[in-house]
């Protein structure tokens, strides 16, 4: 079994500048959900997709954004980078359609905004 | 959508004696409730969960209660050992019974004292 893996593992970016962070999802899983981790904070749910469709978000502006692909790995793309973007992000898989059943994270991309 | 409060924020016990953290939720139509468990540095590992038709579930020296009248739910962990030294995160459904990812607490820091 392959576990959540996330790519890059670190990011530093400008203000105003595109990120893409990726995640390939735990094998057998088909549902992803993205989250935001601030510095001594819970994460805070971004979005989450289902067999390539965005099957719910949190409170997130739409530059922030997402794509699923048919092998179920993820992307998260975030534009116009702001300073407060500056966090943890997670990606977690899971099984099945209602998702929120044992999520599995993975590492992390730790993006940094100046 | 859901609402968690989570305390006590820190929370410092004597190896071998039990700890108990507790979590309350907002939307009675939550139906999962998961406990992640993160070291520094580490991914939000998922320790244990329950689903609303189960009041207790034990794994070890874990254990989860769930009151849904009350719309609380508790952790216990019993003969705690300096490994269990993390924080920790309770999490019910964003929207409810919806499918969709998860609103977490704000954490607890367990010390475990030698």
């Amino acid at each position: 079994e392959t576990g959540v893996t996330q790519s890059p593992t670190h990011l530093i970016k400008t203000r105003g500048q595109q990120v893409t962070l990726r995640c390939s999802s735990q094998s057998g899983h088909n549902t992803v959900s993205w989250y935001q981790q601030a510095l001594g904070q819970g994460p805070q749910f971004i979005f989450q997709y289902y067999r390539e469709e965005e099957n719910g978000r949190g409170n997130f502006p739409p530059r922030f954004s997402g794509l699923q692909f048919p092998n179920y790995s993820s992307e998260l793309n975030v534009n116009a980078l702001e300073l407060d973007d500056s966090a943890l992000y997670l990606c977690a898989s899971s099984l099945g359609r209602q998702g929120v059943s044992g999520q599995y994270f993975g590492p992390g991309t730790r993006l940094t905004v100046t | 959508g859901e609402n968690v409060e989570q305390h006590p924020s820190t929370l410092s016990v004597q190896e071998g004696d039990s700890a108990v953290i507790k979590c309350t939720y907002s939307d009675s139509a939550s139906n999962y409730f998961p406990w992640y468990k993160q070291e520094l540095g580490k991914r939000p590992q998922l320790i244990i969960d329950i689903r609303s038709n189960v009041g207790e579930k034990k794994d070890q020296r874990i254990a989860v209660t769930l009151n849904k009248t009350a719309k609380h739910f508790s952790l216990h962990i019993t003969e705690t050992q300096p490994e269990d030294s993390a924080v920790y995160f309770c999490a019910a459904p964003t929207s409810g019974g919806g499918a969709d990812g998860l609103t977490f607490g704000k954490g607890t820091h367990l010390i475990i004292q030698p």
